[in-house]
C-alpha cells in the first residue's frame, strides 16, 4: 500500500526556534493535512490544503504556523518560533478526491520544545 | 465545525467479548458519513472503516462493524471476539474539508 513520510521522526528544538516539519504525501492525492497530539490527548486538527491554497484551518492554526508544498511533491509545516506548548507529535495525511475517500497518515514527527 | 462526540473516554472488555465504541455527530449535512481510525500504542493512526449515509446497509470490515442509526447520527464501532491487540485509543471522524476526529476512547482487552 502506498505510504506517507514524514521526516524527521523526531525534533528537538530551542524555545523561539523555526522548525519545519517535512511530509511527502501519497503522489496522486490532491487533499494534505496536519495534525498534532500532544501525548495521551485527542488528534487535533490543523489545516487542509487542496489546489496550492489553504482550505481550512484551526483556531490553533495562529501567525506562527505555515504551510507550503514548494515543489509538487513535498509538503512542509512551518512553527515559525516554537513555544513549550508546541511539543506534540505532529502527523501528515492525504486523501484523495472524494470525501469517501480515507486519510492515509504518516508515522508522525515527535517535536519537543525545550 | 462539525460537533463529534464520544461519550467514553475509557472503556475495558474481556477477551473474546465483543464491545461497542460510540461516536456522534452534529451536522445538517445530508450526504454525511463516518470513519473510525485505531491508534495503537505505537502511535500510528490506522484506518478501520467507513460508512457512507447513503450506504443501504451497515459498514463491515472483518471482526469491525458499524451500528449506523441515521436517525441520532451516530455510527457506533462494534468489535467481535475482542484481541489482546485491539488494545488501544479509537478515534471517529466525519469526512469534511477539515476532518476533525472525536475526542477518542481507550479500549482496553483484558485476558
Amino acid at each position: 500500500e502506498p505510504e506517507v513520510t514524514q521526516t524527521p521522526s523526531h525534533q528537538v528544538t530551542q524555545m523561539g526556534q523555526e522548525v519545519i516539519l517535512r511530509c511527502v504525501p501519497i503522489s496522486n492525492h490532491l487533499y494534505f493535512y496536519w495534525y498534532r497530539q500532544i501525548l495521551g490527548q485527542k488528534v487535533e486538527f490543523l489545516v487542509s490544503f487542496y489546489n496550492n491554497e489553504i482550505s481550512e484551518k484551526s483556531e490553533i492554526f495562529d501567525d506562527q504556523f505555515s504551510v507550503e508544498r514548494p515543489d509538487g511533491s513535498n509538503f512542509t509545516l512551518k512553527i515559525r518560533s516554537t513555544k513549550l506548548e508546541d511539543s506534540a507529535m505532529y502527523f501528515c495525511a492525504s486523501r484523495d478526491r472524494g470525501w469517501d475517500e480515507k486519510l492515509f497518515f504518516g508515522s508522525g514527527t515527535q517535536l519537543s520544545v525545550l | 465545525a462539525q460537533k463529534i462526540t464520544q461519550t467514553q473516554p475509557g472503556m475495558f472488555v474481556q477477551e473474546k467479548e465483543a464491545v461497542t465504541l460510540d461516536c456522534t455527530y452534529d451536522t445538517s449535512d445530508p450526504s454525511y458519513g463516518l470513519f473510525w481510525y485505531k491508534q495503537p500504542s505505537s502511535g500510528e493512526m490506522i484506518f478501520l472503516i467507513y460508512q457512507g449515509s447513503y450506504d443501504q446497509q451497515n459498514a463491515t470490515e472483518g471482526r469491525y462493524s458499524l451500528n449506523f442509526q441515521k436517525a441520532r447520527k451516530s455510527a457506533n464501532l462494534v468489535i467481535s471476539a475482542s484481541q489482546l491487540g485491539d488494545s488501544a485509543m479509537y478515534f471517529c471522524a466525519p469526512p469534511s474539508n477539515d476532518m476533525r476526529f472525536g475526542a477518542g476512547t481507550r479500549l482496553t482487552v483484558k485476558p
